[in-house]
């Protein structure tokens, strides 16, 4: 099976700009989340869909949002940049059974100037 | 809420020598544990994990970590480390009947000099 894909992998913008992410889970996969990683707070979870439905919610402001399509694709959407959102931005994909594991893309690396 | 503490942020090593990263989470119930690891300009990967049964889990490379409930630790060893093991190391830790989403330590980073 192909691996978690995330497009595109390198994106430089300027604060106040908005910026969407795209992810497609392994095939079968139904959760997929979404993580920031910064070298200052390691990796934080920001959301999870499943079924096309937000499941899960990491403490991030509003400017962060997402949304799942109906095969299972994901975007993430930053409003209103700012310097601090700089980061690798990194999309797992689950089956969400009971002894599941996530398997990781290779991230986004969204640099805000 | 459940948190994630790992001991060492950098280790540096020589090839051949034994490593233990330290993992200590906190969380009062049962859980699942994992280990991640991230290679150089690679993506996050699953290097083992532990979900119930034998406390000693064997990942891929010649890792292994061992859960110990009494100190709520699942510490990574490989006895003889080679260079391709440079990277960076995440442990990481998930309530077994709750959210699916798991709480990542923030990560050792080990250096092997050839």
């Amino acid at each position: 099976k192909a691996g978690v894909t995330q497009t595109p992998r390198y994106l430089i913008k300027t604060r106040g700009q908005q910026v969407t992410l795209s992810c497609s889970p392994i095939s079968g996969h139904r959760s997929v989340s979404w993580y920031q990683q910064t070298p200052g707070q390691g990796l934080q979870f920001l959301f999870e869909y499943f079924s096309e439905t937000q499941r899960n919610k990491g403490n991030f402001p509003g400017r962060f949002s997402g949304r799942q399509f109906s095969n299972s694709r994901s975007e993430m959407n930053v409003s209103t940049l700012e310097l601090g959102d700089s980061a690798l931005y990194l999309c797992a994909s689950s089956d969400t059974t009971s002894t599941d594991t996530q398997y990781f893309g290779p991230g986004t690396r969204l640099t805000v100037l | 809420a459940q948190s994630v503490s790992q001991h060492n942020h950098h280790v540096i090593l020589s090839e051949a020598a034994s490593l233990e990263l330290g993992c200590n989470y906190s969380y009062g119930g049962t859980v699942n544990l994992f280990w991640y690891v991230q290679y150089p300009g690679q993506h996050l990967q699953l290097l083992l994990k532990y979900f119930s049964g034998d406390p000693l889990v064997k990942g891929i490379k010649g890792f292994e970590a061992e859960f110990i409930k009494s100190k709520f630790s699942f510490n990574l060893r490989k006895p003889s480390v080679q260079w391709s093991d440079t990277a960076e190391y995440f442990c990481a830790v998930r309530s077994s009947g709750g959210s699916y989403i798991p709480t990542f330590g923030r990560g050792t980073s080990l250096i092997v000099h050839p």
